[in-house]
């Protein structure tokens, strides 16, 4: 099975701010990986695929990056709706398929 | 629009079964992969099982494999999953889930229902 592991665990920012969210594999995924994000009482949004490839009607403020085991989720100027948890989910060793424990963006 | 609307959770005790599903609407409904996601109360995501648009293929996650079948009726535009042999573990909001694209899965999920609790308990 794939690990993913999310750094930090929380991130306290302000509204404008720039988030950076981290997801490492445990082994190569190639680029293989998507992002979500969820607020409470909430299903996930898919956000991201294929590492880099924004979703129908996600805002361009968030861009993903990376490959292999290293990817990063970015959250250029943070809106005050995008206070949630973001997880990351890679396909690369389908069916097995798995989800990082997540971060939660909140208002500092 | 896209729609998925669970049903079937609720409260069962440890060792039986259950069966939930997922009406969807507003796609072509066989022509995409759709699976099953669930999230344990205050914790992740755990993928469970995924089955082709056509119901030929089906995968399911090692901790629920020979407990859980996912199944679907095309004509009925309805996912399905069974589960049985329920354990405390198993409690969590059940959430169906659209794939990506159609026809082969790509294992991104784009469209999710607003989820079904399921609590297993004596």
């Amino acid at each position: 099975e794939i690990v993913l592991t999310q750094s930090p665990a929380t991130l306290s920012l302000s509204p404008g701010e720039r988030a950076t969210l981290s997801c490492r594999a445990s082994q190569s995924v190639s680029r293989y990986l998507a992002w979500y994000q969820q607020k409470p009482g909430q299903a996930p949004r898919l956000l991201i695929f294929d590492a880099s490839n924004r979703a129908t009607g996600i805002p361009a403020r968030f861009s993903g990056s990376g490959s292999g085991t290293d990817f990063t989720l970015t959250i250029s100027n943070l809106e005050p709706e995008d206070f949630a948890v973001y997880y990351c989910q890679q396909r690369g060793n389908w069916p097995q398929i798995t989800f990082g424990p997540g971060t939660k963006v909140d208002i500092k | 629009q896209v729609q998925l609307v669970e049903s079937g959770g609720g409260v069962v005790q440890p060792g039986r079964s259950l069966r939930l599903s997922c009406a969807a609407s507003g796609f072509t409904f066989s022509s995409y992969g759709m699976h099953w996601v669930r999230q344990a109360p205050g914790k992740g995501l755990e993928w469970m099982a995924v089955i082709s648009n056509d119901g030929g293929d089906k995968y399911s996650a090692d901790s629920v494999k020979g407990r859980f079948t996912i199944s679907r009726d095309n004509s009925k535009n309805t996912l399905y999953l069974q589960m049985n042999s329920l354990r405390a573990e198993d409690t969590a909001v059940y959430y169906c889930a659209k794939d990506l694209t159609a026809g082969a899965a790509r294992y991104y999920f784009d469209y999710w229902g607003q989820g079904t609790l399921v609590t297993v308990s004596s």
